[in-house]
Formats: C-alpha cells, sequence, structure tokens
C-alpha cells in the first residue's frame, strides 16, 4: 500500500510564475490536509478537503492560493505569481474516513523561488 | 485557541543513553489527542507515538514512550537506548476531537542530535 505520495519533491520558480503542487492520498483515505513548513519552524495548517469540497481554508492566504481534490486524479495545491515568501516545504497528509485516525505525511514538495 | 510549546530547540545525547523532549501545550477541550513525530533530513514526517487524552496510561512504542501530565498539561518524549538513527527534528502536536477542529497544531520542533 503506496503512503501518500507528493511531486514534485523540488520545484523552483522565478517570481511570478505559478506553482503547482500534487498529492495523491494514501488508498482509501478521502481526507487531505495541506500544511506549510518554514525553515526552523513546525508545520502550519492551510487548507483541508475531502473529494470535490473544500472544508476548510482557513489557514491559506485568500489571495494567489488554490487547492482542489478532484474527483479523480490528486489533490492539487496552486500557487498563482509565486514571490520569495512563498518559498518553503509543503506538505500534504491524507486520513480515512474517521478524522481521529493518524494523518500520514508525504515527503513534502520543496518550493523554491528565485 | 490551541497551543504547543517546544521550549527546547536543540537537545544533544550520546548513542545508547536516553534523552527526554519536553512539550507543553495549551487548550480548554477535555479530549484531544497528542502526538509526538520526527523529520529525519529526508523531510518525510514520521508518527513516533500518540496519546489519547481520555487514557491515563503513558503510550509507548518500543524505545518511546511518553510522560502525560493532563492536568500540567504536558507530554514528554522519552527515548531510550539512542540509537544514531533517531537523529532528526521532533515536533509535538495536537489534535482537538470536537467536530470543528480537526487540525494539528504543532510545536516549533526540537532538533535531536546523537553523539556516537
Amino acid at each position: 500500500n503506496a503512503g501518500v505520495m507528493q511531486n514534485p519533491r523540488h520545484l523552483v520558480r522565478r517570481r511570478g510564475q505559478e506553482a503547482r503542487l500534487r498529492c495523491s492520498p494514501m488508498k482509501g483515505h478521502s481526507h487531505v490536509y495541506w500544511y506549510r513548513q518554514l525553515p526552523e519552524e513546525g508545520l502550519k495548517f492551510m487548507v483541508y478537503l475531502q473529494k470535490e469540497n473544500i472544508i476548510d481554508e482557513s489557514g491559506m492566504p485568500k489571495e494567489r492560493f488554490s487547492a482542489e481534490f478532484p474527483k479523480e486524479g490528486p489533490s492539487i495545491l496552486r500557487i498563482q505569481q509565486v514571490v520569495r515568501g512563498d518559498s518553503a516545504a509543503y506538505f500534504c497528509a491524507s486520513s480515512p474516513l474517521d478524522r481521529v485516525a493518524p494523518l500520514h505525511f508525504g515527503n513534502g514538495t520543496r518550493l523554491t523561488v528565485t | 485557541a490551541q497551543t504547543v510549546t517546544q521550549s527546547q530547540p536543540e537537545m544533544s545525547v550520546q548513542e545508547a543513553e536516553t534523552v527526554t523532549l519536553s512539550c507543553t501545550y495549551d487548550t480548554s477541550e477535555s479530549d484531544y489527542y497528542l502526538f509526538w513525530y520526527k523529520q529525519p533530513p529526508s523531510r518525510q514526517m514520521i508518527l513516533v507515538i500518540r496519546q489519547e487524552a481520555y487514557k491515563q496510561q503513558n503510550a509507548t512504542e518500543n524505545r518511546f514512550s511518553v510522560n502525560f501530565q493532563k492536568a500540567a498539561k504536558s507530554f514528554s518524549l522519552k527515548i531510550s537506548d539512542s540509537q544514531l538513527g533517531d537523529a532528526a527534528m521532533y515536533f509535538c502536536a495536537y489534535r482537538s476531537l470536537s467536530d470543528s477542529n480537526y487540525q494539528l497544531i504543532w510545536g516549533a520542533g526540537t532538533k535531536l542530535i546523537i553523539k556516537p
């Protein structure tokens, strides 16, 4: 049973470009969470999705950031017009229907904005 | 709002010895989960141990155990017989059980260094 798969592992973008981060949850998991980790810090919640629904996006900046989890395919975190401050590691986690089950994390995508 | 505090930015321990990492949290809730996650240089976030707040018995997983003091809101991690592979960042995290709150709230992490 493959774990949570994130790609790409590393992503370099110039200021103003778009970044698209992908996350395939574990098989059977219907809940996806995106977290951001800045250097020397813990993770910060961004958004929580179920299939075709955004449940909570309170941690995600209202501008330039969007997330989706379509019926088919991976969850996508999209950052438009990236700025240097967007440089961070972005982690995806998934859990089954039981929300109290532990989250399983992917290896993260390190976004570097030059 | 809940907060999680890890007051030790860095800890070091001699291989084969025991080390304790501290974590305190603040909450007004009575039911919740607490976690310790390990993040090695590979960056993957690995669950080390989980504690349900309603359980008085401290959780253990092989060489890893916790000292859960609910009244003091303290949740420390003890690593016995430290191994080189234990070197990593360790994060303490809190998760509410209320319907409206399912986020993991994270501490800033403790970097654990294992001296050979």
